[in-house]
């Protein structure tokens, strides 16, 4: 059973540019959560989507957007990138009712 | 809102002595609480939860943590650390979000957790 799956690993971009991260949630799961951590501190929820549509934002600008497909997977878009856009973007899937979240290994995203 | 404080940054125990991590959260309602732990350059893995019930929970890898209401927190022990348990480790508090799903986990800022032979 394939845990969740986030690509690429790892990504390097100039401040202004635009990027696409993607997540493959877990078999089964239809909730799909984005977090963003920078180095040195603990993840902050940016956005959540069930059934294609986002339920619940985190205190996280416009530039960050997402989309859920109908099989469940997940991009995240960040516009205008910014040096303090640098981080590790962790997907989180679910499957409601249950409450657990089970996290992918991240995109270490670098902002030069 | 909902908030979660770690206060120790970081926390160095001999291999073999028993370990407690601090947490302790602020949330409006009966809360749901989770302790991941994360190893450098990875993901989160979840090593236990508290959803309503004994307030004492198991989790994986021999820890546990127990559930304090009139303190507000969720500590974590474990009786005997391995050099393995070396990692970083976040407590985090969740709730419903309203519907059929959740809402969001928010996290403390960590504590990384050395461990000497």
């Amino acid at each position: 059973d394939a845990g969740v799956t986030q690509s690429p690993t790892h990504l390097i971009k100039t401040r202004g540019q635009q990027v696409t991260l993607r997540c493959s949630p877990k078999s089964g799961h239809d909730t799909v959560s984005w977090y963003q951590q920078a180095l040195g501190q603990g993840p902050q929820f940016i956005f959540q989507y069930y059934e294609e549509e986002e339920r619940q934002r985190g205190n996280f600008p416009d530039r960050f957007s997402g989309h859920q497909f109908p099989n469940y997977s997940s991009e995240l878009n960040v516009n205008a990138l910014l040096l303090g856009d640098s981080a590790l973007y962790l997907c989180a899937s679910s499957l409601p009712p249950s409450y657990e979240q089970y996290f992918g290994p991240g995109t270490r995203l670098t902002v030069t | 809102a909902q908030s979660v404080t770690q206060p120790d940054i970081h926390i160095t125990v001999s291999e073999g002595a028993s370990l407690e991590l601090r947490c302790n959260y602020s949330y409006g309602a009966t809360p749901y609480l989770f302790w991941y732990v994360q190893s450098p350059g990875q993901g989160l893995q979840l090593l236990l939860k508290y959803f309503s019930g004994d307030t004492l929970v198991q989790g994986i890898k021999g820890f546990e943590a127990e559930f304090k209401r009139s303190q507000s927190s969720f500590n974590l022990r474990k009786p005997s650390v391995h050099w393995s348990d070396a990692a970083e480790y976040f407590c985090a508090v969740g709730g419903r979000a309203g519907g059929t799903s959740y809402g969001k986990l928010t996290f403390g800022q960590g504590t990384i957790l050395t461990v000497h032979p």
